[in-house]
């Protein structure tokens, strides 16, 4: 069974690097691992998404190893409002390919 | 240019009820996702509409129904309301020519049933 895996939450200080890892086995190999970004009462934002290798956006990195079983979400130097929840995505390999979303890294960013 | 909207924000109803919630997508989109938000958890996928069509579906009861205007909006259905209802609706937009996954959600819908 398909299953993607993130930590639940992750303590960071305003201007680290926060990389968030996702654990996703049996992902179909043509599509693409998403991520996204949740504040309270809001929907989620789109982040990023990448297929292999490494994807650089003005918000963030995302690294793809070679067997596209797990993806690395990089925030550069976070503040106070990047603390969120961030959910990783991807898509279940098979003829049922369906969305698999994480359930969901609470980062918290401190002062 | 709008992005997704959804009516209403807040809406609280008693077990038994109907409900319909509405979404309409940001500009240039034609594929409507919904997805139930439970309080501290991640989204799950409800159904997607593409082209006025139900195209994909998640692990829901038929009580959840949806329906996709021709000028792309949505509603979603639910009959027989349950306590374990209430929670977050969200309604996501895309464009359905895209492989990726880059959804634009609309603010949501809190649903609670009483």
């Amino acid at each position: 069974l398909a299953k993607t895996t993130q930590p639940i939450s992750m303590d960071s200080y305003e201007g680290q690097e926060v990389n968030i890892t996702c654990s996703h086995n049996n992902i179909a190999t043509n599509d693409y691992i998403t991520w996204y970004q949740q504040f309270p009462s809001q929907g989620p934002r789109f982040i990023i998404q990448g297929y292999k290798t490494k994807v650089t956006n003005e918000v963030a990195s995302l690294f793809i190893p070679a067997d596209r079983k797990s993806s690395t979400l990089s925030l550069p130097r976070v503040s106070l409002s990047d603390t969120a929840v961030y959910y990783c995505l991807s898509r279940r390999a098979g003829n049922n390919r369906k969305l698999i979303w994480g359930l969901g890294t609470s980062l918290a960013v401190n002062p | 240019d709008a992005g997704v909207t959804q009516s209403p924000t807040h809406l609280i109803k008693t077990r038994g009820q109907q409900v319909t919630l509405r979404c309409s997508p940001k500009s240039g989109h034609d594929t409507v996702s919904w997805y139930q938000q439970a309080l501290g958890q991640g989204p799950q996928f409800i159904f997607q509409y593409y082209e006025e069509e139900e195209r994909q579906r998640g692990n829901f009861p038929d009580r959840f129904s949806g329906h996709q205007f021709p000028n792309y909006s949505s509603e979603l259905n639910v009959n027989a309301l349950l306590l374990g209802d209430s929670a977050l609706y969200l309604c996501a937009s895309s464009r359905g020519s895209d492989r990726g996954y880059e959804q634009y959600f609309g603010p949501g819908t809190r649903l609670t049933v009483t």
